[in-house]
């Protein structure tokens, strides 16, 4: 079964508007989550790196103004795209490092993020 | 030169062929390596670790080369359920952070 969970796994939303996207550890706590955008055909781009209880460290290139990352809990971490516009239509994913397994990386089901 | 660098493919071989890929890399203090597979518009899930002795996993072998800093993946009798793209993961040298190649791509037709 999953160990980390990730809602919603579509969303369309109208341009300007902000749209919430939930990444949830399952039976592990994850200090850090690691929130990736894929566009088609293309690999997985690191957008960030989530830190509970501190402010997420972003890549350089992404505006943290506009992909916020809330980490507040030791199971929960949230991308907030704000003011998305028809670009960011993109896969979102989230995963979290396990632990003792030889750092064996847990994903999401991802989020697929439309904007139109 | 990006961090982490495969062929994107397509390779479009026949039901019971052997297909290789590789992969390389640009830090030589990454310490952790895997293959994942993506099938389209899915999350990635793990197919194998890496580890620098080799390792083989049913039809599946990986391969390290720290020196000439790749991996490889080699898949034999390769079924049409192999078809996905491969995706090569290298950790962000000294750290635990994944960084990824672009994937490569198979199709296994019959």
């Amino acid at each position: 079964g999953a160990v980390v969970s990730q809602h919603p796994s579509r969303v369309i939303c109208k341009s300007g508007t902000s749209v919430k996207i939930e990444c949830r550890s399952l039976d592990f706590q994850a200090t850090t989550m690691f929130w990736y955008r894929q566009f088609p055909k293309q690999s997985l781009m690191l957008m960030a790196t989530s830190n509970e209880g501190s402010k997420a460290t972003y890549e350089q290139g992404v505006e943290k103004d506009k992909f916020l990352i809330n980490h507040a809990s030791l199971t929960l971490s949230t991308l907030t795209v704000t003011s998305a516009h028809p670009e960011d239509s993109s896969f979102y994913i989230c995963s979290a490092p396990g632990f003792g397994e030889g750092n064996t990386i847990y994903f999401g089901e991802g989020s697929w993020l439309t904007v139109v | 030169r990006k961090e982490v660098e495969q062929d994107p493919g397509p390779f479009n071989v026949p039901e019971g062929a052997t297909v290789a890929f590789n992969c390389t890399y640009s830090n030589s203090a990454s310490q952790s390596f895997f293959w994942y597979r993506q099938d389209c518009r899915k999350e990635p899930k793990l197919l194998m670790s890496v580890y620098s002795s080799g390792n083989e996993d049913g039809r599946f072998t990986a391969q390290l080369n720290r020196a000439s800093q790749y991996i490889s993946l080699l898949i034999r009798d390769s079924k049409l359920s192999d078809s996905a793209t491969y995706l090569c993961v290298v950790n962000k040298g000294g750290s635990y952070i994944p960084t990824f190649g672009r994937g490569t791509s198979l199709i296994v037709h019959p």
